[in-house]
């Protein structure tokens, strides 16, 4: 079946680089993405990947997909205090129409 | 103004009543979406609708019941509310003409406690 992990914490100091890790089961995905979620309200699209790409970057993220180990990452630069949140991965399943997303990581930004 | 709305915002009910929760949007999507999240588990899909005569269970829709009135609205109902289904429920649509077709806009959330 179609599996998303994440861990569930990561605590960065603010200016440095952020890494937030998931892996996947599906090998079929098309599409992954990465939500952000900040305290008391709904998720928000950061960026997306296709799954024929190896990287995509949009000024402080990068995103790097592994699609032989099913590994998908999120680097934020100069990680702020304002990017503290939980952060979703989630993939598009070759064989649905839906998302699966993973448990979230939050993200602490120590000043 | 939101394009995805959520009512209510915060609901506290009794175990074995039926509660309700309704979803709006105005980004015109056929595509709608009903998840719950809670704490170390991410957000599981209860239901979603691709059109108005569309109805699909998602992993966890036992004890759920969903209507889709119009294309812009998808209600939630707990017929009998139990303590386990306390948690943040969440609204979301797409459409599939963008990002791959799977890029969700979600609402604002319902925080949902049965006692």
């Amino acid at each position: 079946g179609e599996d998303v992990e994440q861990s569930l914490f990561l605590s960065v100091r603010e200016g440095d680089s952020s890494v937030i890790n998931c892996t996947y089961t599906d090998s079929s995905s098309t599409y992954l993405y990465w939500y952000k979620q900040e305290p008391g309200a709904g998720l928000q699209l950061l960026t997306y990947i296709f799954s024929n790409m190896d990287m995509k970057q949009d000024q402080r993220l990068t995103v790097l997909l592994n699609k032989k180990d099913k590994h998908l990452s999120l680097r934020i630069a100069d990680t702020q205090t304002g990017d503290s949140a939980i952060y979703f991965c989630a993939e598009k399943g070759g064989a649905t129409n839906k998302l699966i997303f993973g448990t979230g990581t939050l993200l602490a930004v120590q000043p | 103004d939101a394009d995805v709305t959520q009512t209510p915002r915060n609901r506290i009910t009794k175990t074995g009543k039926r509660i309700m929760l309704e979803c709006s949007q105005t980004k015109g999507h056929d595509r709608m979406y009903w998840y719950r999240q809670d704490p170390g588990l991410g957000l599981r899909l209860i239901y979603y609708s691709f059109d108005v005569k569309d109805i699909n269970k998602g992993e966890i829709s036992d004890g759920y019941s969903v209507s889709r009135q119009a294309q812009a609205k998808f209600s939630l109902s707990l017929e009998s509310a139990i303590p386990n289904q306390t948690a943040l429920y969440f609204c979301a649509t797409s459409d599939p003409k963008f990002s791959g077709g799977y890029e969700q806009y979600f609402g604002p959330g319902t925080r949902l406690t049965v006692t």
